[in-house]
């Protein structure tokens, strides 16, 4: 147990349709990251909150995409008017103390038809 | 773009046999991680090594980390088929937010 879910584990949906993600940290931590995972390679990072305060965004981050921590415990991510290209695995990492390791949820896997 | 690039990209071993993964990366790092993916799964957390550290050990796993040379090496000893996963390398840059870069990451296969 990494102390990080997600929901949903797996999403299918239709190209154009939004779909919205959740990662929820079993208790609070300042710092949550977001990064999305494509079938070979490895995560690519998209956000990165600190508490509520978003701090940094990767430009894989389109306009498409918004992220959300309110209250600094769960995030969201949603993608609206989804691609094709939008299909992978999404996964939200948490820094559990202060060794700097991250945890990693089980992904919430999107596939676009 | 991925900073890490792990070598080889795909390995395949008898059970019982050491297992070596190397990962180059590019800028200076505050630190550096092993993950393990089995198929279509999450990341699961191995080891972290600092900047200032040259080698550590957990359990069967001992990871190197050569700052000079911008590389790491993870081995696994007496690998076991439950071993079978992909395994990544992952830095964050120095001064930098923690985030992580990761490699494309290494396909191990142990074959009973």
């Amino acid at each position: 147990d990494t102390g990080v879910s997600q929901d949903p584990r797996h999403k299918i949906t239709k190209r154009g349709q939004n779909v919205t993600f959740r990662c929820d940290p079993i208790s609070e931590h300042n710092r949550l990251y977001w990064y999305r995972q494509t079938l070979g390679q490895g995560p690519e990072f998209l956000t990165y909150f600190q508490n509520e305060a978003q701090l940094e965004k990767s430009r894989l981050l389109s306009d498409r995409f918004s992220a959300e921590r309110p209250k600094g415990s769960f995030s969201t991510l949603e993608i609206q008017r989804t691609e094709q290209g939008d299909s992978a695995m999404y996964l939200c990492a948490i820094i559990l103390d202060t060794t700097d390791t991250q945890y990693f949820g089980p992904g919430t896997r999107l596939t676009v038809l | 773009s991925q900073q890490g690039e792990e070598d080889p990209q795909a390995l395949s071993i008898q059970e019982g046999e050491n297992a070596t993964m190397n990962c180059s990366y590019k800028t200076s790092i505050n630190n550096l991680q092993w993950y393990r993916q089995n198929s279509g799964r999450g990341l699961v957390h191995l080891i972290l090594i600092r900047s200032n550290e040259r080698e550590k050990h957990s359990g069967r796993l001992r990871v190197t980390l050569d700052t000079s040379k911008k590389s790491s090496s993870l081995l696994i000893t007496a690998s076991r088929a439950a071993d079978t996963a992909s395994y990544f390398c992952a830095t964050d840059k120095e001064g930098g937010s923690e985030k992580l870069v990761f490699g494309k990451g290494t396909k191990l296969t142990v074959n009973p």
